[in-house]
Order: structure tokens, then C-alpha cells, then sequence
């Protein structure tokens, strides 16, 4: 079956560095879209990609779709404490099958 | 305009027994999908329901069934709990259709003893 794989698990940074997380699907997908979970909190749509190789912004962030749409990363510029929480990342063929998610933790 | 409500937040079960949770979509949203998240996991996708009927099932047990009514609302049931189910029940509507976001309720949280 479908499987949708997200690296890396954590990610510890300093407030103002860069954040990348990676999203892989054993598949060909539809669309992809990202999520952000804040603690005790529940996911929170982001970001819908549906064409090949598309780019779309979000103010710091940046999300890709891969050319053979099997992949994605979302990239945050400038970390801030705000970003705190767990990005997952859905990849469609029907119904959305989400990645186990980075979590991200931002030190001040 | 009200979002995704979940019913009740928190639930405490023993092993065996069976639980109802229920989900009111956010208006205007005909499809209703369900998540079982363990702690630190991703959202494992149960099922999906539309047009009262499950559209689309995950790798789940029998034990896990639904049913969606004619407002749209959704019921969850888990029969013969085990220890394995507890987790975050995730309600999430849309308008149907894959390329739909999904809005998600804030969660029920099961714990089986």
C-alpha cells in the first residue's frame, strides 16, 4: 500500500536558522499537502501542491513538489518560536496518508 | 461559522468494552474522514464517509466501524477495545474530493485500561 515517509523524525535549531523537513511516497501522487500540529494541539492545514515540480510560498516558508510527484519539502527561513510544533506532510490518492510528521523545537 | 466539534474530549475505557465518539463537521463540509493518532505518530487514516456511506477504508480491524448521517455528522465505534487503541481520535471534514484540505476537530482522547 501507499506509504509516505517523513525525515528527518526531530529537528533542534536556534531561533533565526533554516528548517527543512523531506516527505517521500512509495507512490505517485495526486497532491500533497503539509500540516503544522502544535503541541496538544490538532493538525492545521498549510498547503495544498498539486503540479509537478510546483513551488509556492508562504511568507518564511517555502514548499516544493518534485517533478515525478512523489516528493515534497517544506523549508522555513529565519526560524522563529512561533514555528514550534510538528510538520506532517499527506500525500493523496483518494484519501490523505500522512508521514510521522518532524518535529521541530526552536531554542530562543 | 462553527468548525469541526468532537464528542467527548476525554474517555476512559477498560479492555473489551466498546465506545462511541462523535463528530459534527464544519458546515458546509459533506465528507467526514477519521484518524487514529498514537503519541508521537503521524495520523493513521481509519476511514472516510460520504453520502452516508464509507467511501474509502484504511488497514484497520472490523472492529473499528462507522456511520455518517443525513446531516453530514459522523459516529466512530470501536468494539472489543484493547490496550493498543488508545490514542487521539482525529475527526476531519472536507468538502470531498481529494484535492479537499482537511479540517480537523480538536480530537478525542481514548485511554484504555
Amino acid at each position: 500500500g501507499q506509504q509516505v515517509m517523513q525525515i528527518p523524525q526531530y529537528q533542534h535549531v536556534q531561533e533565526g536558522e533554516d528548517f527543512t523537513t523531506y516527505c517521500n511516497s512509495s507512490t505517485t501522487l495526486s497532491n500533497i499537502q503539509w500540516y503544522k500540529q502544535r503541541p496538544g494541539g490538532h493538525p492545521v492545514f498549510l498547503i495544498q501542491l498539486v503540479k509537478s515540480g510546483e513551488v509556492k510560498k508562504q511568507k518564511r516558508l517555502t514548499f516544493q513538489f518534485g517533478e515525478a510527484k512523489k516528493n515534497s519539502s517544506l523549508h522555513i527561513t529565519a526560524t522563529q518560536t512561533t514555528d514550534v510544533g510538528t510538520y506532517f506532510c499527506g500525500g493523496s490518492q483518494g484519501n490523505l496518508i500522512f508521514g510521522k510528521g518532524t518535529k521541530l523545537s526552536v531554542k530562543p | 461559522d462553527a468548525g469541526v466539534t468532537q464528542s467527548p474530549t476525554h474517555l476512559i475505557k477498560t479492555r473489551g468494552q466498546q465506545v462511541t465518539l462523535r463528530c459534527s463537521p464544519k458546515s458546509g463540509h459533506d465528507t467526514v474522514s477519521w484518524y487514529q493518532q498514537a503519541l508521537g505518530q503521524g495520523p493513521q487514516f481509519i476511514f472516510q464517509y460520504y453520502e452516508e456511506e464509507e467511501r474509502q477504508r484504511g488497514n484497520f480491524p472490523d472492529r473499528f466501524s462507522g456511520h455518517q448521517f443525513p446531516n453530514y455528522s459522523s459516529e466512530l465505534n470501536v468494539n472489543a477495545l484493547l490496550l493498543g487503541d488508545s490514542a487521539l481520535y482525529l475527526c476531519a471534514s472536507s468538502l470531498g474530493g481529494e484535492y479537499s484540505p482537511l479540517h480537523f476537530g480538536n480530537g478525542t482522547r481514548l485511554t484504555v485500561t
